[in-house]
């Protein structure tokens, strides 16, 4: 079974533009999960989505968002980029039943802003 | 507040010695506790979990876990380190306590660099 995949795997942007990143998780996965990487604050969850909805916030500011489609495949979006966004940006997937489940990640997105 | 600390930034070990990679958790009520390794650019590859049962928790590439519930531990080991073991290795913990069940993300400590020498 194909793992979870993301793309882009790197992305240069410049401060003020935005970025949507791509996910897609484990065939059967219903969740999706989004954290950011830096090595200031280690990894920080930003948000999960089950079956297109949102079930679960981090303590990010609104400029990030996201969306799962019907096919649980899922998109991040980050408006204004700020130079503090740079950070490799992992997404998991699970199941989306119960708090045993394994999460799955991908091998991220890394995104420089300059 | 759900929490995990990883005590050490870094482990030395040489090949061939036990390695034990150290985790402390607090929880309110059960812990479901998960241990990764993140290689060089690589996202984070799942090792193994505790959930219930069992104290001692084996997972991937040899890797093992005492779960100890009076010392609030997870501890990660293996008998006889490689140097391919080199790597990032994170514990995380499943914050059930402010959204409930399966809605809970998880919480990672701050990891810790492994470094098997030859």
């Amino acid at each position: 079974k194909a793992g979870v995949t993301q793309t882009p795997r790197y992305l240069i942007k410049t401060r003020g533009q935005q970025v949507t990143l791509s996910c897609s998780p484990i065939s059967g996965h219903r969740s999706v999960s989004w954290y950011q990487q830096t090595p200031g604050q280690g990894l920080q969850f930003l948000f999960e989505y089950f079956s297109e909805t949102q079930r679960n916030k981090g303590n990010f500011p609104g400029r990030f968002s996201g969306r799962q489609f019907s096919n649980s495949r899922s998109e991040m979006n980050v408006s204004t980029l700020e130079l503090g966004d740079s950070a490799l940006y992992l997404c998991a997937s699970r199941l989306g039943g119960g708090p045993q489940e394994t999460q799955y990640f991908g091998p991220g997105t890394r995104l420089l802003v300059l | 507040a759900q929490s995990v600390a990883q005590p050490e930034d870094q482990v030395n070990v040489a090949e061939g010695n036990p390695l034990t990679v150290k985790c402390t958790y607090s929880v309110s009520g059960n812990p479901y506790l998960f241990w990764y390794v993140q290689y060089p650019n690589r996202g984070l590859q799942f090792l193994l979990k505790y959930i219930t049962g069992d104290n001692l928790v084996k997972g991937s590439y040899g890797f093992e876990a005492e779960f100890n519930k009076s010392q609030t531990s997870f501890h990660l080991k293996k008998p006889s380190a490689l140097v391919s073991d080199s790597a990032l290795y994170f514990c995380a913990v499943r914050d059930i306590m402010n959204y409930g069940g399966s809605q809970g993300n998880l919480i990672f400590g701050k990891g810790t660099k492994l470094s098997v020498k030859p």
